[in-house]
């Protein structure tokens, strides 16, 4: 089975600017792993952020975008709030199977 | 809006068996494939099981394979994962998935299961 690749960590200033990305042991993410961000805050269920690479929700905030970034697909934070900190998962399709990325704890300070 | 709620879950002993099941409203749940998925205490999610529309085409993930089943009956809008055989590493928050790769994907509120004698 792959094996899905996410940062464990990141710390960004509020404010600031982050990317998040998530890779694959296959070889590079594409268009058509279809990859999904969720966002998880303590106690809550994931929410989706982004889907199909790069759309949002309607209640995505349009500081958050996502795309494929040197073979991998990522996640990038423009101006970072306080209430962005939070654990991401990446989760990319493979056939016959969907595989989540370990998650990136992301800390806004 | 859409919305899965999710029902079953609690504690069980290792060999035994629970089903959990997950009503749909606010979207064509007959259109979509379900998924499951679990997250461990202080852990992250695993992808479980997936079944498409009509019920044709079943995935599991191979450490459940075998003993975790995946249905639906879309007269109902609900979607079940029966499990089997349960050890306790399979103690988890298991939450259904509308998951389809080019849509948004909703998550119901998830259900505990705890696997301890």
């Amino acid at each position: 089975q792959a094996v899905v690749t996410q940062e464990p960590s990141l710390t960004v200033s509020p404010g600031g600017t982050v990317t998040l990305t998530c890779g694959s042991s296959t070889g590079a993410v594409t268009s058509g792993h279809y990859p999904y961000w969720f966002q998880q805050k303590p106690g809550q269920a994931p929410r989706t952020l982004i889907y199909d690479t790069s759309n949002k929700h309607s209640w995505t905030p349009a500081r958050f975008s996502g795309s494929l970034l040197g073979g991998k697909a990522a996640l990038t934070l423009s101006g970072a709030q306080p209430e962005d900190e939070a654990e991401y998962y990446c989760l990319v399709s493979y056939t016959g199977a969907w595989v989540f990325g370990g998650g990136t704890k992301l800390t806004v300070l | 809006e859409v919305q899965l709620v999710q029902s079953g879950g609690g504690l069980v002993q290792p060999g035994g068996s629970l089903r959990l099941s997950c009503e749909a409203s606010g979207f064509t749940f007959s259109i979509y494939w379900m998924n499951w998925v679990r997250q461990t205490p202080g852990e992250g999610l695993q992808w479980v099981a997936s079944m498409n529309q009509d019920g044709s085409e079943i995935y599991h993930v191979d450490s459940v394979r075998g003993r975790f089943t995946i249905s639906r009956d879309n007269a109902k809008n609900s979607v079940f994962l029966q499990m089997n055989t349960l050890r306790a590493e399979d103690t988890a928050v298991y939450y259904c998935l509308r998951l389809d790769w080019t849509d948004v994907a909703f998550w119901g509120q998830g259900a505990l299961v705890t696997v301890s004698s």
